[in-house]
């Protein structure tokens, strides 16, 4: 089975930098992504990591550990649209997704 | 726009009755997945076609079964239809190793 664990709500402000932790437990991984998703909305790709290390893409950054079953995705500069829930999901072979049940993170001004 | 096309956007039933839901996948794409997420939860997996074969099933209830066709679209199948199904139902589709990509969504309510 698989085990997705990050905290349910964050709270960051506006210009800041936020980070959001995602913790698993998994065999046959095969790979890790972070999606956003506003509100009753679809969820839309931000990145992944396959290998271990820091993958950069903007603001927004992805690291993982394979060793540790840990991932972190780093907002910076923060802009009110980021407010949404952002979704940490392990792939295994036959690239299913099982994801995580998604930290909501808040921006204030 | 990710280029997976779900219909109808909006669907309202009563509980006890069947209905079915579309997806056309993301063109070239040869993998659906359907997704359950219920109000404030996370995304669940249902179930995985690929080329018209199912792939991979996740905690799927009985009374749903999914299909896909030669032309790659797919339908779910939602029957015998309980209060506790109201949820949006997500269709994505991903090339082989690729990022899956989500359609908009069907929002169910069962009354």
């Amino acid at each position: 089975g698989q085990n997705i664990d990050q905290p349910t709500e964050m709270t960051a402000t506006e210009g800041a930098i936020v980070q959001i932790n995602c913790t698993y437990q998994t065999s046959g991984f095969n790979g890790l992504f972070w999606y956003q998703q506003h509100a009753g909305e679809a969820p839309t790709f931000l990145s992944y990591n396959v290998l271990d290390g820091l993958e950069e893409k903007g603001r927004f950054s992805s690291f993982l550990s394979r060793s540790k079953g840990y991932s972190y995705l780093l907002l910076k500069e923060l802009q009110m649209k980021d407010s949404a829930s952002y979704l940490c999901a392990v792939r295994r072979a036959g690239n299913m997704l099982t994801f995580g049940g998604g930290t909501r993170l808040m921006v204030k001004p | 726009d990710s280029g997976v096309t779900q219909t109808p956007k909006h669907l309202i039933t009563a509980t006890g009755q069947r209905v079915t839901l579309r997806c056309s996948p993301r063109s070239g794409d040869l993998s659906v997945y359907w997704y359950q997420q219920s109000l404030d939860q996370g995304l669940q997996f249902l179930i995985q076609y690929y080329n018209g074969e199912e792939r991979a099933k996740g905690n799927i209830l009985e009374r749903f079964s999914a299909q896909q066709f030669p032309d790659l679209h797919s339908e779910l199948n939602l029957s015998s239809l309980e209060l506790g199904d109201s949820a949006l139902y997500f269709c994505a589709s991903s090339g082989a190793n690729s990022p899956l990509h989500f359609g908009n969504g069907t929002r169910l309510t069962v009354t």
